[in-house]
């Protein structure tokens, strides 16, 4: 079985603090993304990385920044908590391929941040 | 761009009733579309999915119709249980290769199933 494993399940932090979230996968894949959740919103994507040390932006990059130095982990950085970055934060990831074998993301248990 | 529309929940059902998750998308082409469950305090995992149009995804009961005319994808169970009480979430993945796995996602619908 894939195994997506988050470094915390909750975290409390002061507002101002530097916050890592770690996240590694066992299963060699290439894609790894990092979303929040939110109640009414959803899951939006924050970053995401296709390759080690490849980076791109996804829909609410303000305020996150993202390290990807192995393969298999994929850290969320934030550099100066704020209370508006209090949420449920969750990891994924994802094989490359073409065909039916290769249309799962596959996600972490999450990591429930509070920002005080 | 790319977007996912699902029914507003919560959803709350009494155990053996019949379910319905309404979810339509708009993307370009002909996306692969998904639903994904997440069950109190876990992550989410896929429920099932459809690739092409006019497929249909089934598991643990759960069924879903990739309907391209009407660009739905709504998800249904006959009889449901106590333990589907979850938040199910309906997502596409745009057609386009190359590196693109993103996935697009619906807010989410809490349901409920009372005993």
């Amino acid at each position: 079985d894939v195994k997506v494993t988050q470094s915390s399940r909750y975290l409390v932090k002061r507002t101002g603090e530097k916050v890592f979230l770690e996240c590694v996968q066992d299963m060699d894949h290439e894609n790894m993304f990092w979303y929040r959740q939110d109640p009414g919103l959803g899951l939006r994507l924050i970053y995401f990385s296709y390759d080690v040390k490849m980076k791109e932006k996804g829909d609410i990059p303000e305020g996150y920044s993202v390290s990807r130095e192995k393969k298999e982990r994929f850290s969320l950085i934030l550099e100066s908590a704020s209370t508006n970055q209090t949420s449920m934060y969750l990891c994924a990831s994802h094989p490359s391929g073409i065909g039916s074998s290769y249309n799962e993301q596959f996600f972490g248990p999450g990591t429930r941040l509070t920002v005080l | 761009g790319d977007s996912v529309t699902q029914m507003e929940g919560p959803v709350t059902l009494s155990e053996e009733a019949f379910l319905t998750i309404n979810c339509t998308y708009t993307a370009t082409g002909y996306p692969s579309l998904f639903w994904y469950v997440q069950y109190p305090g876990e992550g989410l995992q896929l429920l099932l999915k459809a690739t092409k149009a006019d497929d249909k995804g089934s598991n643990k009961g759960f069924e879903a119709t990739y309907r391209k005319e009407t660009t739905s994808f709504h998800l249904e169970k006959g009889s449901v249980q106590v333990s589907d009480s979850a938040v199910y979430f309906c997502a596409l993945r745009r057609a386009s290769g190359g590196s693109n796995y993103k996935l697009t996602f619906g807010k989410g619908t809490l349901l409920t199933v009372n005993p």
